[in-house]
């Protein structure tokens, strides 16, 4: 069974650029035609999707964050990549990794989640 | 504010059964499948229905869905104290070229 494990630093400073990994192991990003997203979560609320890509490199994006988010894959080593520029306190939350099947809503399995915090 | 609305509370006590309602417009569950996600405390959210009304390998019979024209439900049947968590509704929204998510109902077994 596949699994997503998501890695990087927990504390990011206002305006600073949030870098975050997600590993896949017992599968390959490269393989089965799948796509592979970034959502996240702030604390106490609901579910945002970040954006998905392929391991083409083709990506899309939440309009509403489109302009300050990329996603980017590495199939050498087996992951993919949410990068967050210029980032304020409201981005602060718990950022998932999922494997999309069919249609993009279809996400499955998830990573465990990372806690990020934008502060001074 | 969530583009599915999704009631943000429902309630039930051991054995009893309960609905969740998940409503959209004509670009997200008009013409999409509806997902459900179950979130227990702590932990990351776990497909719980795919493609509107079908049961991932392990989810219990109890939980079952359906949709009829810009609105889904999740019915779940013979309420357990380890069904205490959030759920979400979500879909592709054809406007927007991504996914959107209900803002989750938490429910409660009493």
């Amino acid at each position: 069974q596949v699994q997503l494990q998501e890695s990087g630093p927990g504390l990011v400073k206002p305006s600073e650029t949030l870098s975050l990994t997600c590993t896949v192991s017992d599968g390959s990003v490269s393989s089965g035609g799948f796509y592979w997203s970034w959502i996240r979560q702030p604390p106490g609320k609901g579910l945002e999707w970040i954006g998905n890509i392929f391991y083409s490199g083709s990506s899309n994006y939440n309009p509403s964050l489109k302009s300050r988010v990329s996603i980017s894959v590495d199939t050498s080593k087996n992951q993919f990549s949410l990068k967050v520029r210029s980032v304020t306190a409201a981005d602060t939350a718990v950022y998932y990794c999922a494997r999309v099947y069919g249609d993009y809503s279809w996400l499955d399995p998830w990573g465990q989640g990372t806690l990020v915090t934008v502060s001074s | 504010q969530s583009v599915l609305t999704q009631p943000p509370s429902a309630s039930g006590t051991p054995g009893q059964g309960v609905t969740i309602s998940c409503s959209g417009s004509s670009s997200n569950i008009g013409s999409n499948y509806v997902y459900w996600y179950q979130q227990l405390p702590g932990t990351a959210p776990k497909l719980l229905i795919y493609r509107n009304n079908q049961r991932p390998s392990g989810v219990p019979e109890r939980f079952s869905g359906s949709k009829s024209g810009t609105s889904a439900s999740l019915a779940i049947s013979g309420l357990r104290s380890e069904d205490e968590a959030d759920y979400y509704c979500a879909a592709r929204d054809d406007s927007l070229s991504g996914v959107v998510f209900g803002g989750g109902t938490k429910l409660t077994v009493l």
